[in-house]
């Protein structure tokens, strides 16, 4: 089955800062890639996600990249604030009519130091 | 518009009970996903359902099972407890004919097995 790793496990950075989280992943099937950050006491919340036939896409401070052939997709968060102090999930995922199970990563703590 | 509901959000229980947990979709999807997480690790998939149906279960023994009923909203039963059943139980739903875009995760039941 899918395997996703993510890197670093934490993270801090200065406000103002720019982040970034890297994955990779096993089955080269996947072609959906998703990131979530889930704040304390809450479910992970979407925040951007990737198709496999885009090579990168933005959302303001947020961007994400794939690497298809290396099987690489990475997270960048620029201009840092504290509120982007959080758990942050990559994960992967087949798109078929049937089922849409993610296989995440192990998350990656940011802290934002003001 | 209500989100992805979950009930009870905290709950204690002994080795050897058996637990529900409860989650009500978000208005208008139709298929519910339940994850496990455990404390610093990333969610890991238990099992979806669609039309009331088992679609699509990760690698958890059977004393996990779950229902989904006419109205979408779904059941995790947990037979047998086991301390390492201790984690945080993220229900999530999706619309099926949108092939999993539209993913919303709950905030979850914390479950605490002494």
């Amino acid at each position: 089955g899918e395997n996703v790793e993510q890197h670093p496990s934490t993270l801090s950075v200065q406000e103002g800062d720019s982040a970034v989280i890297k994955c990779t992943y096993s089955d080269s099937a996947s072609n959906y890639f998703p990131w979530y950050k889930q704040e304390l006491g809450k479910g992970p919340q979407l925040i951007i996600d990737i198709r496999s036939n885009v090579g990168e896409k933005k959302d303001q401070r947020i961007a994400v990249t794939l690497n298809k052939t290396a099987k690489h997709f990475s997270l960048h968060i620029t201009e840092t604030q504290p509120e982007d102090s959080a758990v942050y999930f990559c994960a992967a995922r087949k798109l078929k009519a049937a089922g849409n199970k993610l296989t995440f990563g192990g998350g990656t703590r940011v802290l934002v130091k003001p | 518009d209500a989100g992805v509901t979950q009930s009870p959000t905290h709950l204690i229980k002994t080795r050897g009970q058996q637990v529900t947990l409860r989650c009500s979709p978000k208005s208008g999807h139709d298929t519910v996903s339940w994850y496990q997480q455990a404390l610093g690790q990333g969610p890991q998939f238990i099992f979806q359902y669609y039309e009331e149906e088992e679609r699509q279960r990760g690698n958890f023994p059977d004393r996990f099972s779950g229902h989904q009923f006419p109205n979408y909203s779904s059941e995790l039963n947990v037979n047998a407890l086991l301390l390492g059943d201790s984690a945080l139980y993220l229900c999530a739903s999706s619309l099926a004919s949108a092939r999993g875009y539209g993913y919303t995760f709950g905030s979850g039941t914390r479950l605490t097995v002494v």
